[in-house]
């Protein structure tokens, strides 16, 4: 059926190591976007994908779109102790009916 | 000022009661969300409202009934509270002149901690 499954549910790094968070679809999407919510927080829009092979990068983020549309990955190089939270994806099908994927946690020690 | 907002920020009552959680966004967005939070973070949307017209109804008790007065204001009503429905309850609004689909950013709000006892 339509839903993204995110991988890993849990990384803990140590700053200054790099994260990479995974989403997987079975059926081509539409778009794909990514939340973070900060611990205690509401989740945040950070960016949306729409193009086959996409790459987008903010800063230290680096976000692809796969050829196929249907999968997609958050890298951030060199994390820091304010990259700590919950990755969402979302991922969009027919442009009518979407889903969050479980979330990556991420644990940045200092 | 805050673009989405929601009351109250922490809710704590009785199993079998009825309470209702309200959110404002002064954005001019076509369409509200309610999205549930469990314990372990998954993020479950409930119901979509594009223009106060029902377009997303997941899955979910009859007991959560959603009321839109205005395309501004998407309110929560949960009937007969029990304890699985304690969780974080986040709304949600996003321009989307199509449909309520999901195409474009969505803007949270602080989230409503509910606490069934």
């Amino acid at each position: 059926g339509q839903q993204v499954m995110q991988i890993p549910q849990y990384q803990h790094v140590q700053e200054g190591e790099d994260f990479t968070t995974y989403c997987n679809s079975s059926t081509t999407l539409s778009n794909i976007q990514w939340y973070k919510q900060r611990p205690g927080g509401h989740p945040v829009f950070l960016i949306q994908l729409v193009k086959s092979g996409e790459v987008k990068k903010q800063k230290r983020l680096t976000f692809q779109f796969g050829e196929a549309k249907k999968n997609s990955s958050l890298h951030i190089t060199a994390t820091q102790t304010t990259d700590v939270g919950t990755y969402f994806c979302a991922g969009l099908y027919n442009f009518n009916k979407f889903y969050f994927g479980s979330g990556t946690k991420l644990n940045v020690k200092p | 000022d805050t673009a989405v907002s929601q009351t109250p920020k922490y809710l704590v009552t009785q199993m079998g009661n009825d309470k209702s959680i309200k959110c404002e966004q002064n954005l001019g967005h076509d369409t509200m969300y309610w999205y549930k939070q469990d314990s372990k973070k998954f993020l479950k949307i409930m119901f979509s409202y594009n223009n106060k017209e029902l377009i997303i109804n997941e899955t979910v008790p009859n007991r959560f009934s959603p009321k839109s007065p205005d395309k501004a204001h998407l309110n929560l009503h949960i009937n007969s509270l029990e304890l699985g429905d304690s969780a974080v309850y986040f709304c949600a609004s996003s321009q989307d002149g199509i449909r309520g689909a999901g195409t474009d950013t969505q803007y949270f709000g602080p989230g409503t901690r509910l606490t069934v006892l």
